[in-house]
């Protein structure tokens, strides 16, 4: 069964970059064509994509956060990453990594999510 | 502002029916598939429908999905107090190349 683990810094400070790395077991993150995501969820909120990237590389990020994200892939250690650039407390957010189906599917794994808080 | 509008509750008794509707337009339900996830407090999202209609391994078919023009459906029947949970339907929008999700509807049975 494929499973999906964030991990990174709880906190960041503001301005500063986040930065979140998806490690994937039970299967190869390279195998299969398929494409790995960033899906975030702010207290008491609602979910929020935040970008995908396919396993050779090529990426397609939210238009709302396109200008600070940057999503990449390891396949060597089987990892994805998350950087995101800039933050506010608006950023304060669960993180959660996923598989999706495909380029516009849904997501059917998800990791257990981690908790990101912006202060100084 | 979600681009996809759920009711923000739902409520129904145990052995009941009870129905979630998702809302959004022809750039995203009206011309790709709908998904259905379910969040258990204190969890991470869990695919419950996907393509509209279909149930992943393991999803009971007292969960069931639908879809009509530009608007989508998720039934559960037989709610069970282990079935309170918030519920989100998601799509692409082929307009903001990106995916979407609706705010979450949050059941409750009572």
């Amino acid at each position: 069964q494929l499973q999906l683990q964030e991990s990174g810094p709880g906190l960041v400070k503001p301005s500063e970059t986040l930065s979140l790395t998806c490690t994937v077991s039970g299967g190869s993150i390279s195998s299969s064509n398929y494409y790995w995501g960033w899906i975030r969820q702010s207290p008491g909120k609602g979910l929020e994509w935040i970008g995908s990237i396919y396993y050779s590389g090529s990426t397609y990020y939210s238009p709302s956060l396109k200008s600070r994200v940057t999503i990449s892939v390891d396949t060597s250690k089987n990892q994805f990453s998350l950087k995101l650039s800039s933050v506010t407390a608006a950023d304060a957010a669960i993180y959660y990594c996923a598989r999706p189906a495909y380029y516009s599917g849904y997501f059917e794994f998800w990791g257990q999510g981690t908790l990101v808080t912006v202060s100084s | 502002q979600s681009v996809l509008t759920q009711p923000p509750s739902v409520s129904a008794a145990p052995g009941q029916k009870v129905t979630i509707s998702c809302s959004g337009s022809s750039s995203n339900i009206g011309n790709n598939y709908v998904s259905w996830y379910q969040q258990l407090p204190g969890t991470a999202p869990k695919l419950l429908i996907y393509e509209n209609d279909k149930r992943p391994s393991g999803i009971p078919d007292r969960f069931s999905g639908s879809r009509s023009d530009t608007s989508a459906t998720l039934g559960i029947t037989g709610l069970q107090t282990g079935d309170e949970a918030d519920y989100y339907c998601g799509t692409w929008d082929s307009s903001l190349s990106a995916w979407v999700f609706g705010g979450g509807t949050k059941l409750t049975v009572l």
